[in-house]
């Protein structure tokens, strides 16, 4: 059983570019998370989907920020109109089942640097 | 609101000697709580967890954790700590909203020392 992947894993764009980061969950998850680490410091929750639907984006800045999980295929980050403050790794992990006993399963993450 | 401290940015310690990474945690519900290492550019890798059944919890690669109620503390310990274990410890606790979103803490950056 393959664990989540995240593609790319190094994403270089010049202020202004757009960034899209792609997770695919583990076979069976339904349930996916995007988190961002910013340089020294740990993980902030971003973003929670199922299929098709977005159920808690409380993390996400208000701006230029997007997400999506179509019934098919991966979910996407797009990030529109970088900046430099945008640089940090994003992960993404998922789970089977919703519930705080469930554990999360993180990819290697995308580690984005703009320049 | 819920909140994870973990009590040291950095701990060094020589190699088989003990290791203990304190974490404190406040959450409004019973919760669950987590210890995931991060291996530098790597992802995040489940060390154990704790979801209110047996207080003290056995994880990986020799690890374990006590979960004290009272003290409101989830400390993780190592009875001989191994050159492969230097990296990234963050203490999380899962949160019963917006599906089970974690909260991490800061970090611990563990040093092992031949």
């Amino acid at each position: 059983n393959a664990g989540v992947m995240q593609n790319p894993r190094h994403l270089v764009r010049r202020r202004g570019q757009e960034a899209r980061l792609r997770c695919s969950p583990m076979k069976g998850h339904s349930h996916v998370y995007w988190y961002r680490q910013l340089p020294e410091e740990g993980l902030k929750f971003m973003v929670y989907l199922q299929k098709e639907n977005i159920i808690d984006e409380s993390g996400m800045p208000k701006e230029r920020f997007s997400a999506e999980f179509p019934k098919e295929g991966p979910s996407i980050l797009r990030i529109q109109q970088v900046v430099r403050g945008d640089s940090a790794a994003y992960f993404c992990a998922s789970s089977p089942k919703t519930g705080t006993s469930y554990e999360q399963y993180f990819g290697p993450g995308t580690r984005l640097t703009v320049t | 609101a819920q909140s994870v401290t973990q009590l040291d940015s950095h701990v060094s310690v020589s190699e088989g000697t003990p290791v203990l990474l304190r974490c404190n945690y406040s959450s409004s519900y019973s919760p669950s709580l987590f210890w995931y290492v991060q291996h530098p550019n790597k992802g995040l890798q489940l060390l154990l967890k704790y979801t209110s059944a047996a207080t003290l919890v056995k994880g990986i690669n020799g690890f374990e954790a006590e979960f004290k109620k009272s003290e409101t503390s989830f400390h993780l310990t190592k009875p001989s700590a191994h050159m492969s274990d230097a990296a990234e410890y963050f203490c999380v606790v899962s949160e019963p909203r917006g599906g089970n979103m974690l909260t991490f803490g800061g970090g611990t950056r563990l040093m092992v020392k031949p």
